[in-house]
């Protein structure tokens, strides 16, 4: 039981490549979120799906695009990466009938 | 505004001191409160949740004045494991999105 996976764990990029972030959870859980962290910013939504075949859009979606693949995975998605862009990017899991988020380890991302 | 505001910090105590941290939320139609824990580059974990008539889990204890849109968090006889950052988290309706604080940190030193 592995709860919420990320991979992967660093990526360096340069700016205007993509990439794909991934997140799958073997919790059966409905809902799930893309945060990024920076510094003195605490947690930031991204984009969330409240169940499979659903997302939409957080705090702070420009630059972003997401995917809920299956009720297992969402994917995180940069077309054309900026130092902006730099961030620890977290994927989080919630229950149906719960408060509470459970969090993947992270994704540190640096964008050059 | 930030809609979740925290105590700057780094709070920096002794083993065994008592620290408290304050939140203050913005939205007065927040439903649910709590405390997740972010220990030096993790993810964040729930530490507890905060009931109007507070509650207490061990060494921790959590209150919520609704009036004053204020939460906080007593930390009794501070252990070295406790050093982390801390994070006020507010609900603004049941299955919605959590709205984080930016966090406090706190180092407990021998």
């Amino acid at each position: 039981n592995a709860g919420v996976t990320q991979t992967p764990k660093f990526q360096v990029l340069k700016t205007g490549q993509s990439m794909t972030l991934q997140c799958a959870q073997d919790m059966n859980h409905n809902s799930m979120y893309w945060y990024r962290q920076d510094p003195g910013m605490g947690l930031r939504l991204i984009y969330y799906s409240a169940s499979e075949g659903t997302t939409d859009k957080g705090e702070v979606p420009n630059g972003y695009n997401v995917s809920r693949l299956n009720k297992r995975e969402f994917s995180l998605r940069l077309e054309s990466a900026a130092p902006s862009q730099t961030s620890v990017y977290f994927c989080a899991t919630r229950g149906m009938a719960a408060y509470e988020q459970f969090f993947g380890p992270g994704t540190r991302l640096t964008v050059l | 505004r930030k809609e979740v505001e925290q105590d700057p910090g780094p709070f920096n105590v002794p083993e065994g001191a008592t620290v408290a941290f304050n939140c203050t939320y913005s939205n007065s139609a927040s439903q649910s409160f709590f405390w997740y824990r972010q220990d030096c580059r993790k993810e964040p974990k729930l530490l507890m949740s905060v009931y109007s008539s507070g509650n207490e889990d061990g060494r921790f204890t959590a209150q919520l004045n609704r009036a004053s849109q204020y939460i906080s968090l007593l930390i009794r006889d501070s252990k070295l494991s406790d050093s982390a950052t801390y994070l006020c988290v507010v609900n603004l309706q049941q299955g919605g999105k959590l709205i984080f604080g930016q966090g406090t940190e706190l180092s407990v030193k021998p």
